[in-house]
């Protein structure tokens, strides 16, 4: 597609389980983030991805969250243990590469309700 | 690290009215800026960008904003506010590691 792509838009879980959550990025961008938006917040920044660099996870809240990037493809944010404070709009964005000027496209992201 | 305040939870403006959302921002070097508008239930997109030149930026849907060092202020504007502009708005910074992001300003627009 054109655009960042989430799935699923829409995720209920019980208190306790794990959530996966996907992202396929604009074809062609090497730089892949992750934010949260927790009701009437900001966006947080959780984790960073550049090519085939290390990834920036200084914005994981906790070791409950863990990312992965299969080469310069799609993208999964794992939560364990999902607590009812993980409740958020996960939301995916992607760029050419790591240059600051870059505009940064965002999907438009998966709602994630713990109950 | 670099940090970014909207000091406007709220606006409410009237249909026809100028607009003027404020941000000021932290950051020891020249930034890069950036707002975004985010309407119910989609994402963000992306209404200008501001890293070097002109201080006066114009982007989409007819907003501009205007770099200010001296204030540390990156204020979005739009002379003629239409009903379709209700949204939340964020404004961003990005220094040496990714945007970050203000809480948002919510605007609504009335008749």
């Amino acid at each position: 597609g054109a655009g960042v792509s989430q799935s699923p838009s829409n995720k209920v879980t019980e208190k306790g389980k794990d959530v996966e959550l996907r992202c396929d990025p604009i074809s062609g961008h090497t730089a892949l983030y992750w934010y949260r938006q927790r009701l009437g917040q900001g966006l947080e920044f959780l984790i960073y991805f550049q090519g085939n660099s290390a990834p920036d996870k200084s914005g994981l809240p906790s070791d409950r969250f863990s990312a992965e990037r299969t080469g310069e493809s799609v993208s999964t944010l794992t939560i364990q243990r999902t607590q009812q404070e993980d409740s958020a709009v996960y939301l995916c964005a992607s760029s050419e590469d790591r240059g600051l000027g870059n505009t940064i496209y965002f999907g438009e992201g998966s709602w994630l309700t713990v109950v | 690290a670099q940090s970014v305040t909207q000091p406007d939870i709220h606006i409410t403006v009237s249909e026809g009215a100028s607009l003027e959302l404020r941000c000021n921002y932290s950051y020891g070097a020249t930034p890069y800026l950036f707002w975004y508008v985010q309407s119910p239930g989609q994402g963000l997109q992306l209404l200008l960008k501001y890293f070097s030149g002109d201080t006066l930026v114009q982007g989409i849907k007819g907003f501009e904003a205007e770099f200010k060092r001296s204030q540390s202020s990156f204020n979005l504007r739009k002379p003629s506010v239409h009903w379709s502009d209700a949204a939340e708005y964020f404004c961003a910074v990005r220094g040496n590691t990714p945007l970050v992001f203000g809480k948002g300003t919510r605007l609504s627009v009335i008749a």
